[in-house]
């Protein structure tokens, strides 16, 4: 069964350094999430991307953050100059397009560690 | 008024009982609703779906869907130890559209 990855599952960096997650969608899926969740809170979107744009993001999606669909199958989250307060878990996620095709699968998740 | 509201629980349930999850929601244009199960430390896992007012059955799981209301819930017969988790209510508008989480409701099933 078609699933989406994540890379790598846990990421610790130092405080001020760049750190890039990445994602292997279903293959066949168009629209594109990230989404995080900080310890023992609910969790929140980020961005969406569609068609090699940026369809929505959130206030949190700052311009620390970028992503980018470098090719036809990874899509990948930039945090240029982390901050303690962006330690969480990150999730990639994927949807296809049109009718019956709005259910959104999760990949496993980056955990990120800002020390 | 929260765009997804659960009781965050804890729902504790008898091992072999019926667990009821329920979730109410604001935004009107939603079409499309999803269950996902969350264990501690893992991402959210789809497991049920439902675009239509009524009841969907997929083997122990049954989601009830009311859109006046802007209700929906979920129904887990026979709940087993490993369906002890949180419970994710996801609303979504069309398939451009981000999932806007609530909280969620932390189930327990007691052997």
């Amino acid at each position: 069964e078609p699933e989406v990855t994540q890379t790598p599952s846990h990421q610790v960096t130092q405080m001020g350094q760049e750190v890039i997650l990445r994602c292997v969608p279903i293959s066949n899926h168009l629209y594109f999430y990230w989404y995080r969740q900080i310890l023992g809170q609910k969790v929140e979107f980020l961005v969406s991307f569609y068609n090699n744009e940026i369809s929505e993001k959130s206030e949190i999606f700052d311009d620390q953050f970028s992503v980018e669909r470098p090719d036809g199958s990874n899509f990948t989250l930039k945090i240029r100059s982390t901050k303690l307060e962006d330690s969480a878990m990150y999730f990639c996620a994927s949807n296809g397009a049109g009718s019956g095709a709005y259910e959104q699968y999760f990949g496993p998740g980056t955990r990120l560690t800002v020390t | 008024q929260k765009e997804v509201e659960q009781n965050s629980g804890p729902l504790s349930v008898p091992e072999g009982a019926i667990a009821s999850l329920n979730c109410t929601y604001s935004d009107r244009v939603s079409q499309s609703f999803f269950w996902y199960r969350q264990y501690s430390g893992k991402s959210p896992e789809l497991i049920m779906s439902i675009y239509s007012n009524g009841d969907k059955e997929d083997g122990r799981f049954t989601a009830q869907l009311n859109k006046a209301s802007q209700y929906v819930s979920l129904l887990i017969r026979d709940s087993q130890p490993s369906d002890s988790a949180t419970y994710l209510c996801a609303p979504k508008r069309s398939s451009a559209s981000k999932i806007i989480f609530g909280s969620g409701t932390r189930l327990s099933i007691r052997p």
